[in-house]
């Protein structure tokens, strides 16, 4: 069973609009790391972001921001102002078991 | 260049007939595992192993067979490959299993007919 929720199966959004990506884990461990990965039409995957537990500080990294909140268990994942090449399945995972969630597809439309 | 090798890329077989697909990381890494990625279930781990000679399984391992005598090499094994197990296959590694970032290589596409 897996332990990461991506409730989102697809999204779909027209050019410059922000997208959010949930993302719910489970975990009995107390100290774990979560991580975003993102594979392009192309099918390989890329790493985006890791964050571990003890770490709460919410990240802005150009037009990528994480929004971790461990009361919810939930890393959720924002792009601002997409662009096509957006246009990818994203991934969140828990280290607990290196567990994945479902992936999201995000199409981004100009 | 630190990378993690999956050979074949592409490969179409007949039921029933082994096949292996392997895989190598040029990066020390003690951890590397297999998943396989299917449509609305994302990835899926068959198979892990924490060190040389020590392997586990995963989520979906049934069909499946690993072995670990090297470091840097983590072959996927089917023995008799049925339609079910068509899938993008991606082999990983990573310095240890907890903490670090997964490499990924650049995945397997597997068709059985």
């Amino acid at each position: 069973a897996q332990k990461v929720t991506q409730a989102q199966t697809e999204i779909s959004v027209v050019e410059k609009e922000d997208v959010t990506l949930d993302c719910v884990y489970e975990t009995r461990d107390t100290t774990y790391y979560l991580f975003w990965y993102k594979q392009p039409p192309s099918g390989e995957l890329v790493f985006l972001i890791r964050r571990n537990s003890f770490d709460e500080q919410n990240e802005i990294s150009g037009r990528y921001s994480w929004n971790f909140q461990k009361s919810t268990s939930s890393f959720n994942f924002t792009i601002t102002a997409s662009q096509v090449v957006d246009s990818a399945v994203y991934f969140c995972a828990c280290d607990y078991k290196l567990s994945f969630g479902a992936g999201t597809t995000v199409t981004v439309r100009a | 260049e630190a990378q993690v090798t999956q050979n074949p890329r592409y490969l179409i077989t007949v039921t029933g007939k082994k096949l292996t697909v392997t895989c190598s990381q040029n990066m020390n890494h003690e951890y590397m595992s297999w998943y396989r990625q299917d449509p609305g279930l994302g990835l899926r781990q068959i198979y892990y192993s924490m060190n040389v000679e020590v392997t586990d399984k995963g989520d979906v391992p049934e069909g499946y067979k690993v072995s670990r005598k090297e470091k840097r090499n983590f072959p996927l094994i089917l023995e008799s490959p049925s339609p079910n197990q068509t899938s993008l296959y991606f082999c990983a590694s990573s310095p240890t299993a907890r903490g670090h970032t997964i490499y990924f290589g650049e995945g397997s596409w597997l068709t059985v007919v």
